[in-house]
């Protein structure tokens, strides 16, 4: 079975900082990997995912993530974050073949004046 | 643009009583999910639906659950005797076609409390 681990809860960031949090997974098998963010008192909305192909992927609102299979992670980073990206990131892995998403615990990001 | 909505979206019950929670998925999608969450944890896949039927569910999703499309656009999870520790948040999710890419459009979800 799979798992996703965010180590950090909670991340503090001034506004126009640029701002990496952390995902790792563990799988026995291939999968798919997403990022979502939950806006408060919203649903959960895709930001970007790895399918295959490029290990770096773009996602909506500037965010990025990259797709590194020796270090099982995928960190989602954005170079300048604003105000408007305080929010809840959940990190999910998919297996190949299935369509249940496993979540980690999610991330708070906190972006301060 | 489409989205899925969820009703209500809170609910207070007693520990015992049957509850539903109701969701309109998005019309031309042809998968459709729930999760939950509860207060402070991981959201947690309970059940996928496709085609009329199960297509995956979770070690969560026991007899106490069920899922219906009873008419063709609600999409419903019902629990049949609530626990307290029923009391989370319950996501809706759906997605299109066959091809997995694992976008799901998520409702705002539906808090349930059970006292």
């Amino acid at each position: 079975a799979q798992s996703v681990t965010q180590l950090d809860s909670q991340v503090p960031v001034f506004e126009e900082a640029p701002v990496e949090l952390r995902c790792n997974y563990s799988s026995s098998v291939s999968v798919y990997l997403f990022w979502y963010v939950q806006y408060p008192n919203q649903g959960l909305q895709l930001l970007l995912k790895y399918l295959s192909g490029s290990t770096l992927v773009k996602g909506i609102n500037g965010f990025e993530a990259e797709f590194n299979k020796s270090q099982t992670s995928f960190h989602l980073r954005k170079p300048s974050v604003h105000i408007s990206d305080t929010a809840e990131y959940f990190c999910a892995v998919s297996e190949e073949g299935r369509r249940a998403l496993t979540f980690g615990s999610g991330t708070r990001l906190q972006v301060q004046p | 643009e489409p989205e899925v909505t969820q009703t209500p979206s809170h609910q207070v019950t007693q520990m015992g009583q049957e509850v539903i929670l109701r969701c309109v998925p998005i019309s031309n999608h042809l998968y459709f999910y729930w999760y939950r969450q509860i207060l402070g944890q991981k959201v947690e896949f309970l059940v996928s639906f496709y085609n009329n039927e199960i297509s995956e569910k979770s070690e969560i999703f026991d007899d106490q659950f069920s899922v219906e499309r009873p008419d063709g656009s609600n999409f419903t999870l019902k629990i049949r005797s609530t626990k307290l520790e029923d009391s989370a948040m319950y996501f809706c999710a759906s997605s299109p076609g066959t091809l997995n890419t694992g976008e799901l459009f998520f409702g705002e979800g539906s808090r349930l409390t059970v006292l």
